[in-house]
């Protein structure tokens, strides 16, 4: 089953704005991470926060971790156009690597309009 | 920079038939990973192989056999196609680093549609 929930499942603004997403889990995890998909390509690893960490930035990307709630969040700031494309959480529950066993939620599909 | 490779891009078979999805990194990865995208349903995790010799199982592994003689290559066979395998397949690959875990490098993707 999966293990993270992303809500909203699809969303829409305009350049400019913030997008947020936001990622539930179910179980303890080591870490989670997030990736980004554009249309008909593979995923692209954007960020891995720890299960110690609280914050983590990277460019105009902010995620957050709330372990007693079991949940993240993933803020785009000043989105562009080219920020359009699907976002999933991924998380892993292994410390020491059990095979690439991570667990992606359903994603959040953002849409950027110009 | 290659990465990930994944062949062939688009595959229509019929019911019954087999087909062996290839799935190549350049990286010198240990860890390979095979997975299936569905609409809304996010990406579920097939087979995966920590090195070579060593394969298990993922979240959805039936129908599927796996098979990793070298540290590149990670093919995934279908062994009788059925309906319910139309779907995207991804390949990912990533490395041990410090012992965390290191963030998954995915290939395009193999469109597959079983009719």
């Amino acid at each position: 089953s999966q293990q993270g929930e992303e809500d909203p499942q699809a969303l829409s603004i305009q350049e400019g704005e913030n997008a947020t997403m936001n990622c539930s889990y179910k179980t303890s995890i080591n870490n989670l991470q997030w990736y980004r998909q554009n249309s008909g390509r593979g995923l692209v690893h954007l960020i891995l926060i720890r299960s110690n960490e609280r914050e983590k930035h990277s460019g105009r990307l902010r995620v957050t971790l709330d372990t007693s709630k079991k949940s993240s969040s993933l803020l785009i700031t000043a989105s562009r156009a080219a920020d359009t494309a699907s976002y999933f959480c991924a998380t892993s529950r292994s410390r020491y690597n059990q095979g690439g066993k991570l667990i992606f939620g359903q994603g959040t599909e953002l849409s950027v309009k110009p | 920079n290659a990465g990930v490779t994944q062949t062939p891009k688009f595959q229509v078979l019929k019911t019954g038939q087999s087909m062996t999805l290839q799935c190549a990194q350049d990286m010198n990865h240990e860890y390979m990973s095979w997975y299936r995208q569905d609409p809304g349903m996010g990406l579920r995790l097939i087979h995966y192989s920590v090195g070579a010799g060593i394969t298990d199982q993922g979240e959805v592994p039936n129908g599927y056999n796996v098979s990793r003689s070298t540290t590149e290559d990670f093919p995934l066979r279908l062994l009788s196609a059925a309906p319910s395998q139309t779907s995207v397949y991804f390949c990912a690959s990533s490395s041990t680093g410090t012992g965390v875990r290191q963030p998954q490098h995915f290939g395009d993707g193999t469109r597959l549609s079983i009719l």
